[in-house]
């Protein structure tokens, strides 16, 4: 069965832009998680959704926001851009949240702010 | 709150030789483990966890690990090294948040492998 998809794979922006990245998760995968990984700071924790609704949030700004949809798709925006906001952004799927803790991870979304 | 600790940044290791990643975490009860890898450019791939029970845990691509609560160890271990292992290691735990959990990582660790 198909796996994480996220898009884009690539983005470039500009200070002050806004971007939305798209997860569409494993088939049957309800809840759908977003980390960012930056060699600063390494893996960190955006946001969890299931069944539409934000479950968790990570200590980030409200510039980071996301939503899911009724098929379980998720998308997360970031408004405002800064340059630190250059990452990889992955997106991560299970059937349900701590559904024995079956993790699969997409591919990623590489974001670079100019 | 939990954490997870990898001491080694960079790794080197011939092909053929064992090969031993260390990570240490942080947690009060019995901790739920992971270690994915990720080549350049790629997302994370799960190798194996560990949830409870048997503490030397098998994963794909011939690695394992073995859980030692009275160290706080998870090392991920293979016995012989494949030129195309090379990839960022990356040991994470589970947190519990308010609602549910997140998976807390590392720093990760980079194996270079050589010839």
């Amino acid at each position: 069965k198909a796996g994480v998809t996220q898009t884009p794979r690539y983005l470039i922006k500009t200070r002050g832009q806004q971007v939305t990245l798209s997860c569409s998760p494993i088939s049957g995968h309800r809840s759908v998680s977003w980390y960012q990984q930056t060699p600063g700071q390494g893996l960190q924790f955006l946001f969890e959704y299931f069944s539409e609704t934000q479950r968790n949030k990570g200590n980030f700004p409200g510039r980071f926001s996301g939503r899911q949809f009724s098929n379980s798709r998720s998308e997360m925006n970031v408004s405002t851009l800064e340059l630190g906001d250059s990452a990889l952004y992955l997106c991560a799927s299970s059937l349900e949240p701590g559904d024995d803790y079956g993790y699969t991870f997409g591919s990623g979304t590489r974001l670079t702010v100019v | 709150a939990q954490s997870v600790t990898q001491p080694d940044i960079h790794i080197t290791v011939s092909e053929g030789a064992s090969l031993e990643l260390r990570c240490n975490y942080s947690y009060g009860a019995t901790p739920y483990l992971f270690w994915y890898v990720q080549s350049p450019g790629q997302g994370l791939q799960l190798l194996l966890k560990y949830f409870s029970g048997d503490t030397l845990v098998q994963g794909i691509k011939g690695f394992e690990a073995e859980f030692k609560r009275s160290q706080s160890s998870f090392n991920l271990r293979k016995p012989s090294v494949h030129w195309s292992d090379a990839a960022e290691y990356f040991c994470a735990v589970v947190s519990d948040m308010e609602y549910g959990n997140k998976l807390v990582f590392g720093a990760g660790t980079i194996l270079r492998v050589k010839s």
